[in-house]
């Protein structure tokens, strides 16, 4: 069964430092999000991304994040500067089109020190 | 704004039992509507969703769930859980045409007993 796929499951860094996290959504997949769930908080949406644009962001997605597809399969999520309370697990997903379920992939827990 | 409201942060019952975890969400228009599971350590599964037609919906592992418009509500079901059920259940509603995003709940987080 297709799945999304997300690297690293778990990563630690240093707050000020960039991170880079890194998805593979379903290979016939059109539309691609990131959400993300801090700990004991509701699951947020960040981002939608279509056609190599970005379709939709929450507020909270603000200048220190940015996504792209840099090459056919993957779908990237970057925090230029991370700070404590980006502390979080970030999901990806994919959908095929617009406004239908989405499939999500394990996450991986972004843990700022 | 859509939201999503997840009344139970936690349910125990036994193997066997019956199991209804509630769901209410508040949207303008016809909504999508959702049930994730999330098991430790995994990412969110789709059990089951509703877009239209028949308000009862039938999802993976034997859940099922009922749209009703009348109380915003759609209250997922499993007539006999099993310790494999154990996990965090999320709601979620979706738009029918216009923010692509979803809106989850807290969850609820089910533990089963033996």
């Amino acid at each position: 069964e297709p799945e999304v796929t997300q690297t690293p499951s778990h990563q630690v860094t240093q707050m000020g430092q960039e991170v880079i996290l890194r998805c593979v959504p379903i290979s016939n997949h059109l539309y691609f999000y990131w959400y993300r769930q801090i700990l004991g908080q509701k699951v947020e949406f960040l981002v939608s991304f279509y056609n190599n644009e970005i379709s939709e962001k929450s507020e909270i997605f603000d200048d220190q994040f940015s996504v792209e597809r840099p090459d056919g399969s993957n779908f990237t999520l970057k925090i230029r500067s991370t700070k404590l309370e980006d502390s979080a697990m970030y999901f990806c997903a994919s959908t095929d089109r617009r406004n239908t379920e989405a499939f999500f992939g394990q996450g991986t827990r972004l843990t700022v020190v | 704004a859509q939201s999503v409201t997840q009344p139970d942060i936690h349910i125990t019952v036994s193997e066997g039992a019956s199991l209804e975890l509630r769901c209410n969400y508040s949207y303008g228009a016809t909504p999508y509507l959702f049930w994730y599971v999330q098991s430790p350590g995994q990412g969110l599964q789709l059990l089951l969703k509703y877009f239209s037609g028949d308000t009862l919906v039938q999802g993976i592992k034997g859940f099922e769930a009922e749209f009703k418009r009348s109380q915003s509500s759609f209250n997922l079901r499993k007539p006999s859980v099993h310790w494999s059920d154990a996990a965090e259940y999320f709601c979620a509603v979706g738009s029918q045409g216009g923010s692509e995003k979803l809106v989850f709940g807290k969850g609820t987080k089910l533990t089963v007993n033996p």
